[in-house]
């Protein structure tokens, strides 16, 4: 694939039930990060990785919010029992190798747009 | 702490007109800022970023430490620049590190 890959497009569920959201990144780039967009907000880093692991998790909002990367490729995040005020379009973006030309670039998916009723 | 600061929520400018999106940062070390852009129904895609100092789609930013600012510009606007547009900062420029955001300015260029 040429992009980074997002499923599904749009979520919508019920308040108290969770959600996965999947992210594909670019062929070949390390760092995956994920990022929320609510209106008027901007956005909103939430976690990134580095391979599989995750060096930096501080953007996560709660404890309901948790994201793996296995294989150095494909990244979920798991919102558990949603709330109304996780409704939001969620990001997702990749970034190759440092010493890549390109490194600091992030490279976005068209993102997730959850609705929690 | 980094931060990024975009004043104006909604930016409107006639066709022809010059357009200048502001965009202050604080960040102790040195920064690299970027400007990415969402037109409608679009993914967010880089637009510039300062260390390339390139020209793209007719628009410009210079990095002015001075006043920890980077604000976009461009001589003459034109009605496919309407758009989302963020201003953001990396705190390294090693590579690998979450970008930091500003709220965005929409851009909308009236014919």
């Amino acid at each position: 694939g040429a992009g980074v890959s997002q499923s599904p497009s749009n979520k919508v569920t019920e308040k108290g039930k969770d959600v996965e959201l999947r992210c594909d990144p670019i062929s070949g780039h390390t760092a995956l990060y994920w990022y929320r967009q609510s209106l008027g907000q901007g956005l909103e880093f939430l976690i990134y990785f580095q391979g599989n692991s995750a060096p930096d998790k501080s953007g996560l909002p709660s404890d309901r919010f948790s994201a793996e990367r296995t294989g150095g490729s494909v990244s979920t995040l798991t919102i558990q029992r949603t709330q109304q005020e996780d409704s939001a379009v969620y990001l997702c973006a990749s970034n190759p190798l440092p010493g890549h030309s390109a490194k600091n670039i992030q490279y976005f998916g068209a993102g997730t747009r959850l609705s929690v009723l | 702490a980094q931060r990024v600061t975009q004043p104006e929520k909604l930016l409107s400018v006639f066709k022809g007109a010059p357009v200048e999106l502001k965009c202050n940062y604080s960040y102790s070390g040195s920064p690299e800022l970027f400007w990415y852009v969402q037109y409608s129904r679009q993914r967010l895609q880089l637009l510039l970023r300062h260390i390339s100092r390139e020209s793209i789609k007719g628009f410009t930013a210079d990095l002015n430490k001075g006043e920890t600012s980077f604000h976009l510009k461009k001589p003459f606007a034109q009605e496919e620049d309407s758009a989302m547009y963020y201003c953001a900062l990396s705190a390294t420029n090693s590579g690998n590190t979450p970008l930091v955001f500003g709220k965005g300015t929409r851009l909308s260029v009236i014919a």
